[in-house]
């Protein structure tokens, strides 16, 4: 059964501070993998989509990087503010149809 | 900017009444899916619908689930004789093709008693 692992479950990060989580997918038949930023009462909003081992992605303070050979993924949010707070969810197809699988996420909670 | 929208928020049902959830994706996007959270787990996939039929489905899609593009821009996920196991949110995502970002809707919280 493929499975996608996230790390920490919860993050409490005090206001300014940086922080990082981790997903792992098994790193088989890698086709993409997929952040989602997913906030209280909102829809899952799409960060990045990650298709080439090594790629790093960049979108305002978060940025993401891929090691599709070893099957994992980093977040990274460079002082972080309020608005930050949400849970992040990675996803993963596991073949070239379009399903993702999804991580369990992880929320993160900004202290002010 | 274009996003998913979907009907109603939330809906209460009786355990083996039918329900109709409703979605309207964005209008040039080709990829319609529908995926569920239970509480407390993950999000898990159900079906994804292309070219006015099924691409993909999971084994929680079962004959008891089915889905339609009945107009232009409405897309559908019915569910024949709901269970109490069904109560979830429900959230409807397209995409403009195939493997890019999807955008999801605000979700429907679905509660069978």
């Amino acid at each position: 059964i493929l499975n996608v692992e996230q790390s920490p479950q919860s993050l409490h990060v005090q206001e300014g501070d940086s922080t990082n989580f981790t997903c792992s997918f098994p790193s088989s038949n890698f086709y993409a993998l997929h952040w989602y930023r997913w906030e209280t009462a909102k829809s899952p909003e799409a960060l990045f989509v990650m298709t080439l081992n090594g790629d790093e992605k960049k979108k305002g303070r978060i940025s993401a990087t891929l090691n599709t050979k070893e099957g994992y993924s980093y977040l990274y949010i460079k002082g972080s503010q309020p608005e930050d707070s949400a849970t992040y969810l990675c996803a993963f197809p596991p073949d070239s149809n379009y399903q993702l699988i999804w991580g369990a996420g992880t929320k993160l909670i900004i202290k002010p | 900017e274009p996003e998913v929208t979907q009907t109603p928020s939330h809906q209460v049902t009786q355990m083996g009444q039918e329900v109709i959830l409703r979605c309207v994706p964005i209008s040039n996007h080709l990829y319609f899916y529908w995926y569920r959270q239970i509480l407390g787990q993950k999000v898990e996939f159900l079906v994804s619908f292309y070219n006015n039929e099924i691409s993909e489905k999971s084994e929680i899609f079962d004959d008891q689930f089915s889905v339609e593009r009945p107009d232009g821009s409405n897309f559908t996920l019915k569910i024949r004789s709901t269970k109490l196991e069904d109560s979830a949110m429900y959230f409807c995502a397209s995409s403009e093709n195939g493997g890019t970002q999807q955008f999801f809707g605000p979700g429907t919280r679905l509660t069978v008693l």
